[in-house]
């Protein structure tokens, strides 16, 4: 399988401040990524995309970054609030198959 | 609108009971997925069906057997599990299976298996 990993399994941001969670990849073929917020007791949602062929894309107050040199995909998260709080998973696409990232575990501390 | 349903919410279970889970959604979606989590990991794939035919099976145990009656819906029955079955069951469903599709997850259901 594929390996698509986080750097860090547990973040703590102080609210209203911008949080970076970070993911890396080791497909270069691989040509689409989504990030995913799962809360406690809910399933993954959807939060932002990107394609190969970008390097950033904008939401509602959240960025992805993707660095296809260094096989590097980040979610910035600005004025993190509370509701922010919960598990950050990267997921890529290679072909048919999607791979999830081992998960970030984001603290908002009001 | 996009939002898969799961049922029931929760369910507990013996080794020797037969149970369902249910998964339902009206996106137009032709892939759905099923997914097993444990706690603090990411989801791992079990199966896949594709315009309503099983396409990935990822070396379930036959404890667990998809069905996928219409375009809409997805079963995932249980039969004589183990209580390291225990999990969170999330279903999943994209418009295609291919490249640059997001899947789209419905709440899950947390199983125990006493």
């Amino acid at each position: 399988g594929e390996s698509v990993g986080l750097h860090l399994p547990t973040l703590s941001v102080q609210e209203g401040d911008n949080s970076i969670i970070n993911c890396a990849y080791s497909n270069s073929a691989s040509d689409y990524f989504i990030w995913y917020k799962q809360e406690s007791g809910k399933g993954p949602q959807f939060i932002i995309d990107i394609r190969s062929n970008m390097d950033k894309r904008q939401g509602q107050r959240v960025t992805v970054l993707l660095n296809k040199t260094v096989k590097h995909l980040s979610l910035q998260i600005a004025a993190t609030q509370p509701g922010d709080s919960a598990v950050y998973f990267c997921a890529e696409n290679t072909g048919n198959q999607f791979y999830f990232g081992t998960g970030t575990s984001l603290t908002v501390i009001p | 609108d996009t939002e898969v349903t799961q049922t029931p919410k929760h369910l507990v279970m013996g080794m020797t009971n037969k149970k369902s889970l249910k998964c339902e959604q009206h996106m137009g979606h032709r892939a759905m997925y099923w997914y097993k989590q444990k706690a603090k990991k990411p989801p791992e794939l079990m199966f896949v069906y594709s315009y309503e035919k099983l396409s990935i099976n990822e070396s379930v145990p036959s404890r667990f057997s998809p069905e996928c009656p219409n375009s809409s819906l997805l079963n995932l029955h249980l039969h004589a599990l183990q209580p390291e079955d225990s999990a969170l069951y999330l279903c999943a469903s994209s418009q295609d299976r291919g490249t640059l599709l997001t899947q789209y997850f419905g709440p899950g259901t947390r199983l125990t298996v006493l």
